[in-house]
């Protein structure tokens, strides 16, 4: 069965520094989807891809959050600088298209910040 | 924008039918409702999804009234590997919007 996949599992670093995670969706799936999950609550969506192109941004902090997918495969989410708040498991989803109710969800990035 | 409310947490012995109701008491007309479980330190895996009245599938029931301004998750006949979280989603139709409940913690106890 086709996964999504996410690298690294899991991310240790010093607030001020820059991190970045991988997401690669199902074969075929157009639509992308990046998630933060605080511990003990639900994933609130911080981005959102329909290919290439950003569909919902609106939640995404942009003064040190950025994603790209470049090519309209993989995807990559970048924080620059890391805060202590930014510790949480960060999810990657895919579906066939835009409101398409059955997302596949990664594994998730657990990022701790010191 | 629905918001969705469920329970905290439930407990259950094993062999029990579970009943996890949601309350989205704005959803939209065209708004559909999906569950998914969550085991720790793993995605949310997709369960069920429904429109309205009932639906069924080999895990799974969602039992959805006619106002649509809730529902109800029944897993029959619970097991150990069903303690889990469990959220309700609404998706927004028309906004992209997608919101995930509080969430719902399942234990099964033996």
């Amino acid at each position: 069965e086709a996964e999504v996949a996410q690298s690294p599992r899991y991310k240790i670093t010093e607030k001020s520094q820059a991190v970045a995670f991988w997401c690669d969706p199902i074969s075929g799936h157009a639509t992308l989807y990046w998630y933060r999950q605080i511990l003990g609550q639900g994933p609130e969506l911080l981005v959102q891809f329909q290919d290439e192109s950003v569909v919902d941004d609106s939640q995404l902090p942009k003064d040190r959050f950025s994603a790209e997918r470049l090519k309209g495969v993989d995807s990559t989410l970048k924080i620059q600088p890391a805060e202590l708040g930014d510790s949480a498991m960060y999810l990657c989803a895919s579906s066939t298209r835009l409101l398409q109710e059955t997302q596949y969800f990664g594994p998730g990035t657990r990022l701790l910040v010191l | 924008l629905a918001k969705t409310t469920q329970p905290i947490s439930m407990d259950s012995y094993e062999g029990q039918e579970v009943n996890i109701t949601c309350s989205h008491n704005n959803i939209a007309t065209n708004d559909y409702i999906t569950w998914y479980q969550q085991f720790p330190s793993q995605g949310p895996r997709f369960i069920i999804q429904g429109y309205k009245t009932k639906v069924t599938n080999e895990v799974a029931s969602l039992f959805i009234p006619a106002d649509r301004k809730s529902s109800t998750l029944s897993l029959p006949r619970v097991s150990l590997s069903d303690t889990a979280v469990y959220y309700c989603l609404v998706v927004a139709s028309g906004t992209y919007k997608y919101i995930f409940g509080t969430g719902t913690r399942l234990k099964v106890l033996a």
